[in-house]
């Protein structure tokens, strides 16, 4: 189980933001390569943000990043923008368990 | 550029069955695992089924083995979903989704989803 938190924050444009994603038990392995991160904007697909926690995909702002290891991992903005309204999900690959979202308003 | 777009999804009631297909473009479907994940509306992300590059292999999340078949057809670039036996809890959108990574997975390419309602 992949536990998110918080669950909605509202806040300014040019704030750091901080989500964070922890997982229920250890895997037996390296889980970091099986953490994925997605942002959702209403009525769309998902887009993946960042895999293996910390690598950005392709296309992807710098002003996104991940770290974490064991079960406790953390997705940042750094300067929130417009257009990263939308829901953010944390996923380990590994079974394949989404977290339940995190809702940034501004 | 990759595209994934899903159709097939339509009010259909309990207990009834439904085809949904997801056509890929872009990229080399045949070398990729494929997935499909879906969203009960207002609610969060919820893995269904992967299905392995050559379509040798399948895997499903507990709450579907049995009613809900992934399959595809390389030849036409297509994925498929197969439900069976449909409950009002399978009512949400459902999206296809390319995997990549590797030794790294994740679900990087998403459709815009197609939307399964299941009422009587």
């Amino acid at each position: 189980q992949m536990t998110q938190s918080p669950s909605s924050l509202s806040a300014s444009v040019g704030d750091r933001v901080t989500i964070t994603c922890r997982a229920s038990q250890s895997i037996g392995r390296t889980i970091g390569n099986y953490l994925n991160w997605y942002h959702q904007r209403p009525g769309k697909g998902p887009t993946l943000l960042l895999y293996g926690t910390t690598t950005l995909q392709s296309g992807v702002p710098s002003r996104f990043s991940g770290r974490g290891s064991g079960t406790e991992f953390t997705l940042t903005i750094s300067g929130l923008q417009p257009e990263d309204v939308g829901t953010y999900y944390c996923h380990q690959s590994y079974s394949n368990t989404f977290g339940g979202g995190t809702r940034v308003d501004i | 550029e990759v595209r994934l777009m899903e159709s097939g999804g339509t009010l259909v009631r309990p207990g009834g069955s439904l085809r949904l297909s997801c056509v890929a473009s872009g990229f080399t479907f045949r070398d990729y695992w494929m997935a499909w994940v879906r969203q009960a509306p207002g609610k969060g992300l919820e893995w269904v089924a992967n299905i392995k590059h050559d379509g040798s292999a399948q895997f499903y999340a507990d709450s579907v083995r049995g009613r809900l078949t992934v399959s595809r057809d390389n030849g036409k670039n297509s994925l498929f979903l197969q439900l069976n036996s449909l409950r009002l809890e399978d009512t949400a959108v459902y999206f296809c989704a390319r995997v990549d990574g590797g030794d790294r997975p994740a679900f990087a390419y998403w459709g815009q989803g197609t939307l399964v309602s299941v009422s009587s």
